[in-house]
């Protein structure tokens, strides 16, 4: 069965850091490209990050660019989110997901399994 | 930069078909993928590549895309079809979620 289950959140103060991780099992981790999307209490899907397979690779959602580093230990099947600077616009579920895609002619983009999530609540 | 629209809410009756909308600039030219997400739980994908069905999704869901809008199809609403449903793309090296829909069955 394919899992991944977030874990690392928490409440932190504004200007803090928080390490989220997402534990990956059912699947062959290091073929998968992964990524973080967010959702802010009562608010839609934000994407954050996205890594690649091997992990040389990233993308940024400018919210985040510069604060946050995604990285990802394919002989630990584990995702990682690195949040530094974090502000009261941080706090939301942090959900991991597995991606599928393809940047060629045609291209495409989706995420076809998804973590529970773990919360993170930036307040003092 | 690139940006998906859609409707906040949508009701459909019991049994009914109801049509959620994503409009996009040129989005016809993109792939689209649907979410479906229940409260208090994570997102399912349901859609992707515009009309492909993951493994599990009843045939009541279908997608479709052209022009300057995808549409999600839920044929024949059931009580378990409430949730918000969210269109997503890539677009200029970014994941672009559409604000989501959130359906009523009635």
């Amino acid at each position: 069965e394919v899992q991944l289950v977030e874990s690392g959140g928490g409440l932190v103060q504004p200007g803090g850091s928080l390490r989220l991780s997402c534990a990956v099992s059912g699947f062959t981790f290091s073929n998968s490209a992964m990524n973080w999307v967010r959702q802010a209490p009562g608010k839609g899907l934000e994407w954050v990050s996205t890594i690649s397979d091997r992990g040389d690779t990233t993308y940024y959602a400018d919210s985040v660019k510069g604060r946050f580093l995604i990285s990802r230990d394919n002989s630990d099947n584990t995702l990682l989110l690195q949040m530094d600077s974090l502000s009261a616009e941080d706090t939301a579920v942090y959900y991991c997901a597995r991606v599928e895609l393809w940047f060629g002619e045609n291209y495409f983009y989706f995420m076809d399994v998804w973590g529970k999530g773990t919360t993170v609540t930036v307040s003092s | 930069s690139y940006e998906l629209t859609q409707p906040l809410s949508v009701s459909v009756a019991l049994g009914q078909t109801a049509k959620l909308t994503c409009a996009g600039d040129n989005i016809g030219t993109k792939n689209v993928c649907w979410y479906q997400q229940k409260s208090g739980q994570a997102p399912v994908l349901i859609i992707y590549r515009d009309n492909n069905r993951p493994s599990g999704i009843p045939e009541r869901f279908s997608g479709s895309n052209s022009g300057n809008t995808a549409t999600l199809t839920i044929s024949r609403g059931q009580l378990g079809d409430e949730g918000d449903y969210y269109c997503q793309v890539w677009a200029s090296d970014s994941v672009i979620f559409g604000g989501g829909t959130k359906l009523t069955v009635l």
